[in-house]
């Protein structure tokens, strides 16, 4: 049972929105950033969101975008390409446990 | 360019003992938190530990604490995992990541490609 909670999959159509869900408490989301994931087939995670401004790597396309509300955080894919299938995550540090926490993962498969 | 290079994976019994290392390059080794992330098989990410840049504050999860220890050799730009007592649960890639500054608590970027521990009999 992870810590923070995602839903644990996803899937959507070329060219569409989708939306990948992470809830949390005040120890880890609510007073930390939120920092997301990118794991391809068969590879390492990559950063693909990080920081209070939830800003995007170099080489990460603008359509990738995340925010934050409370405890709870989102990451946004618009158009939605092939190259996007993925497993998502995202992690944050948490304050009670003293240490990072991730989600438990959300596969995206685009259809 | 930032280079992390994980090594020392292995097949090993329950109850023994692996030392994995993580070699850095293209960066201030020093200056950045680094930490290792675990990835048992078909499953997600967990955290396992992580060490501040100077060295002087270690962290763990709960699923490793009093097991295994984090250090590293700044003279060397290498981080190490220390891991006894180790379980068929412990079964996993092991990936090392560098921290965004001298302390742990933010992103990690970018990862190494892993290496693969297998506890069993």
């Amino acid at each position: 049972q992870s810590v923070l909670t995602q839903p644990p999959s996803a899937s959507g159509t070329p060219g569409q929105r989708v939306t990948i869900s992470c809830s949390g408490s005040s120890s880890n989301i609510g007073g930390n950033t939120v920092n997301w994931y990118q794991q391809l087939p068969g590879t390492a995670p990559k950063l693909l969101i990080y920081g209070s401004y939830h800003e995007r790597p170099s080489g990460v396309p603008d359509r990738f975008s995340g925010s934050k509300s409370g405890s709870s955080a989102s990451l946004a894919i618009s158009g939605l390409q092939s190259e996007d299938e993925a497993d998502y995550f995202c992690a944050a540090w948490d304050d009670s446990l003293n240490g990072v926490v991730f989600g438990g993962g959300t596969k995206l498969t685009v259809l | 360019e930032v280079q992390l290079v994980e090594s020392g994976g292995n097949l090993v019994q329950p109850g023994g003992s692996l030392r994995l290392s993580c070699a850095a390059s293209g960066f201030t080794f020093s200056t950045y938190a680094m930490t290792w992330v675990r990835q048992a098989p078909g499953k997600g990410l967990e955290w396992v530990s992580a060490i501040r840049g100077s060295g002087d504050y270690t962290y763990y999860a709960d699923s490793v604490r009093g097991r295994f220890t984090i250090s590293r050799d700044n003279s060397k730009n290498t981080l190490f995992l220390q891991m006894s007592s180790l379980r068929a649960e412990d079964t996993a890639v092991y990936y090392c990541a560098k921290g965004y500054n001298i302390s742990p608590q933010g992103w990690f970027d970018p990862w190494g490609q892993g290496t693969l521990v297998t506890v069993s009999s």
